[in-house]
């Protein structure tokens, strides 16, 4: 089956850039979902068809695939970013909707 | 964009069964395909299954089919998840999710879930 691999956690102090990876085979073939979810909160669509911002949605979160690898980015951190954000995909090749393991952001 | 209000969740013994409901408002149910979403306490998220807007396709993951049965009816606007033979690590949190736009696999709207707990 076809597996998604992020990092557990990234740390990032306020103001900078966080950039957080998805990788699978060939991924940049696939198109790419992220969401975020901060604690005792159902997910949030944050960045859908490898770039794409749903409305409301801040101009600093931006995504890309390419290659083995996807990449959620997120500018100008701030402590209210501080959530887990999963990369997601929908293989073809078993009709199955397949989740990364999540990514804690924390922000210092 | 829509509403999504999931119910049913309770303690349940090995091997009992359930039968989740998601309720629908705020869109074109049966415009839409539904999927359900699972999270174990403190792990991350896990699709379950998913069913076209006609119920003419359904899928599910390795860990549930054949165990458990997806559904809906269009004219109550609600999705349901029938599930059985249950084990202890079918205890999570279920979502009922919606897609962003109609074809699309990124869930827009997600309900506050209902939690199942698996224990004897």
């Amino acid at each position: 089956s076809y597996l998604l691999t992020q990092p557990p956690s990234v740390s990032v102090a306020p103001g900078q850039t966080a950039r957080i990876v998805c990788g699978g085979n060939n991924i940049g073939s696939k198109t790419v979902h992220w969401s975020q979810q901060k604690p005792g909160q159902a997910p949030v669509l944050v960045v859908y068809d490898n770039s794409d911002r749903p409305s409301g949605i801040p101009e600093r979160f931006s995504g890309s695939n390419s290659g083995n690898t996807a990449t959620l980015t997120i500018t100008r951190v701030e402590a209210g970013d501080e959530a887990d954000y999963y990369c997601q995909v929908w293989d073809s090749s078993r009709d199955h909707v397949v989740f990364g393991g999540g990514t804690k952001l924390t922000v210092l | 964009e829509g509403h999504l209000v999931e119910s049913g969740g309770i303690v349940a013994q090995p091997g009992g069964s359930l039968r989740l409901s998601c309720a629908a408002s705020g869109f074109t149910f049966g415009d839409y395909t539904m999927h359900w979403v699972r999270q174990p306490p403190g792990k991350g998220l896990e699709w379950v299954s998913l069913i076209s807007w006609d119920s003419g396709a359904t899928y599910y993951s390795d860990s549930v089919r054949g165990r458990f049965t997806i559904s809906r009816d269009n004219s109550k606007d609600s999705l349901y998840l029938q599930m059985n033979s249950l084990r202890t690590e079918d205890t999570a949190l279920y979502y009922c999710a919606k897609p962003s736009r109609m074809g699309s696999y990124a869930f827009g709207v997600w309900g506050q879930g209902t939690m199942v707990t698996v224990s004897s």
